[in-house]
């Protein structure tokens, strides 16, 4: 299986700061991770992911980095802005059955 | 917003009863899912289905009933026997199986028992 455990669990930064969140998992042989943000009473939605071939992804403002050796991989936002406020969520493959595990969340708070 | 849709947007329940939740897709996935939100749980697969007519059990799929007889649609039953029923339910679809891809989500249904 996948255990993936994501921290923080919140975060409150001042507007323009970056903010950082952390995932670690379990397997191995996980080759793919994604990042979904959901907004308040909406759907996840992807933001980035990124494949173990690579070790760092960036669109604009955000960024992912890999540590296989460490088994983790972490989300970086930076000159954050009131409308990145959301819940943010990591995932990893669950080996043997083609879905994912996600995280337990992290709420980001942007404060202007 | 469109591609993948979720009926009802919210649904009440009397405890003992069964109820069905509708997830319906035009995007030509193969691939189906269902998930329950939980506030500080994030979110946990019920049920997942790779290919019509086919689908396999999640972290917690008891209680829980699913179907795939069309490419483009994967209702998810709950059942009495799922104890604490309330929650949010997140359905997504991705393309084949070949590789991992992007999961779309649908806006959810929001079930509450009284």
């Amino acid at each position: 299986g996948e255990n993936v455990e994501q921290h923080p669990s919140t975060l409150s930064v001042q507007e323009g700061d970056s903010a950082v969140i952390k995932c670690t998992y379990s397997d191995s042989a996980s080759n793919y991770f994604p990042w979904y943000k959901q907004e308040l009473g909406k759907r996840p939605q992807l933001i980035i992911d990124i494949r173990s071939n690579v070790g760092e992804k960036k669109d604009q403002r955000i960024a992912v980095t890999l540590n296989k050796t460490a088994k983790h991989f972490s989300l970086h936002i930076t000159e954050t802005q009131p409308e990145d406020s959301a819940v943010y969520f990591c995932a990893a493959p669950y080996t043997g059955r083609r879905a994912l595990t996600f995280g337990s969340g992290t709420r980001l708070q942007v404060q202007p | 917003d469109g591609g993948i849709t979720q009926s009802p947007k919210y649904l009440f329940r009397k405890e003992g009863q069964n109820v069905t939740l509708s997830c319906e897709q035009n995007l030509n996935h193969d691939a189906m899912y269902w998930y329950r939100q939980d506030p500080g749980q994030g979110l946990r697969l019920i049920y997942y289905s790779q290919i019509v007519n086919d689908f396999q059990k999640g972290d917690i799929a008891e209680g829980y009933s699913v179907s795939r007889e069309k490419k483009e649609s994967f209702p998810l039953t709950v059942t009495s026997a799922q104890k604490n029923p309330t929650a949010f339910y997140l359905c997504a679809s991705s393309m084949g199986v070949a590789d991992y891809n992007e999961q779309f989500f649908g806006p959810g249904t929001r079930l509450t028992v009284l």
